[in-house]
């Protein structure tokens, strides 16, 4: 069973906090994404790394960044946040894709986060 | 643009009526796709895809390239089938592109 755990269920942070949000998987995934999952507005891409400290910008990079530094593990950075980075944050992995392949793999999802900014 | 049109944020039925969540897709090429399913106080998990031609749980879903649908489907709902319904698109590579979600509601 892929497991995909994340740091914090619920976090309550500050205006202007640096935020750090952690995801593990436990599975060999190459590929590891960050979300945020708002009603009525599904759920954009914010990161995703497909190696060990590649990154690519999803949808929604602004006011975001992330690392990966073991395969295992990837962290989402609020470097300073906002109001309007209250939201669910998912994260999730898969396999990578061999050259050539289209299309995509099954995500694997984390249980979310669930982050409070006053 | 690749994009995932979800109509209906609630959709309510009645217990063993007919289920149809809409899914439209805006892709030029040949797209994968997927519904992922969210139950209450669970992850988002996979529930099909388009490429396994499977039935899940009673589900099916039938890509239709003309008019680029790929709406989920079930004859006889069921209270547990109560959830949010994400539609996604993998137009390449590892990337999906969701849709904004249907919320089910079955009633008793």
């Amino acid at each position: 069973d892929v497991k995909v755990t994340q740091s914090s269920r619920y976090l309550v942070k500050r205006t202007g906090e640096k935020v750090f949000l952690e995801c593990v998987q436990d599975m060999d995934h190459e590929n590891m994404f960050w979300y945020r999952q708002d009603p009525g507005l599904g759920l954009r891409l914010i990161y995703f790394s497909y190696d060990v400290k590649m990154k690519e910008k999803g949808d929604i990079p602004e006011g975001y960044s992330v690392s990966r530094e073991k395969k295992e593990r990837f962290s989402l950075i609020l470097e300073s946040a906002s109001t309007n980075q209250t939201s669910m944050y998912l994260c999730a992995s898969s396999l990578g894709l061999s050259p050539g392949t289209s299309g995509g793999n099954e995500q694997f999802f984390g249980p979310g986060t669930r982050l409070t900014v006053l | 643009a690749q994009r995932v049109t979800q109509p209906e944020k609630l959709l309510s039925v009645f217990k063993g009526a007919p289920v149809e969540l809409k899914c439209n897709y805006s892709y030029s090429g040949s797209p994968e796709l997927f519904w992922y399913v969210q139950y209450s106080r669970q992850r988002l998990q996979l529930l099909l895809r388009h490429i396994s031609r499977e039935s899940i749980k009673g589900f099916t879903a039938d890509l239709n390239k003309g008019e680029t649908s790929f709406h989920l489907k079930k004859p006889f709902a069921q209270e547990e089938d109560s959830a949010m319904y994400y539609c996604a698109l993998s137009p390449f590579g590892y990337k999906y592109i969701f849709g904004t979600g249907t919320r089910l509601k079955v009633l008793a």
